[in-house]
């Protein structure tokens, strides 16, 4: 059970935009806390896909976008392509805790 | 470009020990707190420890707390997760990963991963 919340899976079609959402609480994404993205390819390490709630790392395309609102985030893929087919994961710090925290993961399909 | 490489992951029978290595390059190991994350089959992502960069402020998941230590030697930009007591649920791929501590803390990059398999 991740403290942070996110659906399993999504998909799309190329082409389309999809949507993750990461549900938190009060310990964690409700406070100061920022929210971190993480794409994970298959059979790859993770790779930090959006820092600070809204921002891009260079070289990350700007159909990667993410949006943090009271107890949640949220990561948009716009312009789908094939090779977005990954795990996508959220990071944030639980003051409960005292740790460093990531939703379950959600598997993008790309159709 | 920077580099981390994990090694001294294999095959382990419960209870037994493993010490996994990190090998860093491409940046200013000491001025960074590193951490480890794991990854157990078919699952998530779960954070067990990092450490500063002069190795004097150490944190742990309540998980391993107790059973994995972690260390650094800054002399040889290497990162260590010395793991005693081990159990089939500690069955997992290890990331190491330099920790970016403004704001937030977060993990960029990671390493390539070393397997861990805890069975008799």
């Amino acid at each position: 059970q991740s403290v942070l919340t996110q659906p399993p899976s999504v998909s799309g079609a190329p082409g389309q935009r999809v949507t993750i959402s990461c549900l938190g609480s009060s310990s964690n994404i409700g406070t100061v806390y920022d929210v971190h993205w993480y794409q994970q390819l298959p059979g790859t390490a993770p790779k930090l896909l959006i820092y600070a709630n809204t921002n891009r790392p260079s070289g990350v395309p700007d159909r990667f976008s993410a949006s943090k609102s009271g107890t949640s985030a949220s990561l948009a893929i716009t312009g789908l392509q094939p090779e977005d087919e990954a795990d996508y994961y959220c990071q944030s710090y639980d003051s409960s805790l005292s740790a460093s925290v990531f939703g379950g993961g959600t598997k993008l399909t790309v159709l | 470009q920077v580099q981390l490489v994990e090694s001294g992951g294999g095959l382990v029978k419960p209870g037994g020990s493993l010490r996994l290595s990190c090998a860093a390059s491409g940046f200013s190991f000491s001025d960074y707190y590193m951490g480890w994350i794991r990854q157990a089959p078919g699952k998530g992502l779960e954070w067990l420890s990092y450490i500063s960069g002069s190795g004097d402020i150490v944190h742990y998941a309540d998980s391993v707390m107790g059973r994995f230590t972690i260390s650094r030697d800054n002399a040889k930009n290497s990162l260590y997760l010395q793991m005693n007591s081990l159990r089939a649920e500690d069955t997992a791929v290890y990331y190491c990963a330099r920790v970016v501590t403004v704001t937030t803390y977060r993990f960029d990059p990671w390493g390539q991963g070393t397997l861990v398999t805890v069975s008799s």
